[in-house]
């Protein structure tokens, strides 16, 4: 299986619930990225979060890593029927690097 | 973060012909990528092109049916040559920007048809 695993495949959640996934990946990274895609569109960039780093913050969004398990999660805090979408993480190996994707959780966030 | 453009946002094409898709970014930039993403699937790298090189392909994609061009530091186009319907995907670029940031910033993408 390809480098950056998702899980769950699918979530549904009540607004104002947090929502919870997970990547896991399998070889070093250099650092490790979270998008939002919505509707088969862009990608809209989250966050980044190095080998060197474990905890990052961004607005209503929280991810961890842990390189010793090889996992992260992204925690999206008071959902908001907004944040329908497929959310993937993309791990980099070295800088100015290309991306690997993790096969990616769609959300759905019901009113 | 940097805006990037693509040309055509979408197209439905014959099997058999050829599209080429132009990615435009506001600033320059050393590395462009192009992804594709199947349809309920997630991305696939295609390919690095450097302005100055030849591209460099990923290991399923060749030169033959992907040509990639970039003439400068702003601009790069993808070429799916001799299409199937096996190539509607989702096609994207993106940019390493701000340059030694790592982050990637993703264009809008283009959603390709082939009957």
């Amino acid at each position: 299986s390809q480098q950056g695993e998702e899980d769950p495949q699918a979530l549904s959640i009540q607004e104002g619930e947090n929502a919870t996934m997970n990547c896991s990946y399998k070889t070093s990274i250099n650092n490790l990225q979270w998008y939002r895609q919505n509707s088969g569109r862009g990608l809209v960039h989250l966050i980044l979060i190095r080998s060197n780093e474990r905890e990052k913050h961004s607005g209503r969004l929280r991810v961890t890593l842990d390189t010793s398990k090889k996992s992260s999660s992204l925690l999206i805090t008071a959902s908001r029927a907004a944040d329908t979408a497929s959310y993937f993480c993309a791990t980099g190996k070295a800088a100015g690097n290309k991306l690997t994707f993790g096969g990616g959780t769609r959300v759905l966030v019901k009113p | 973060s940097a805006v990037i453009s693509q040309k055509p946002s979408r197209d439905i094409c014959q099997r058999g012909t050829s599209l080429t898709i132009q990615c435009q970014v506001d600033s320059q930039v050393t590395m462009m990528f192009w992804y594709r993403q199947q349809p309920g699937q997630s991305l696939t790298l295609i390919a690095t092109a450097n302005q100055g090189s030849e591209a460099t392909y990923e290991s399923g994609f060749v030169i033959d049916k992907f040509p990639i061009s970039r003439p400068n530091l702003t601009f790069s186009t993808l070429t799916v040559s001799n299409m199937s319907p096996e190539d509607s995907s989702i096609y994207l670029c993106s940019v390493d920007q701000p340059q030694g940031t790592d982050t990637q910033y993703f264009g809008p993408g283009t959603r390709l048809t082939v009957l």
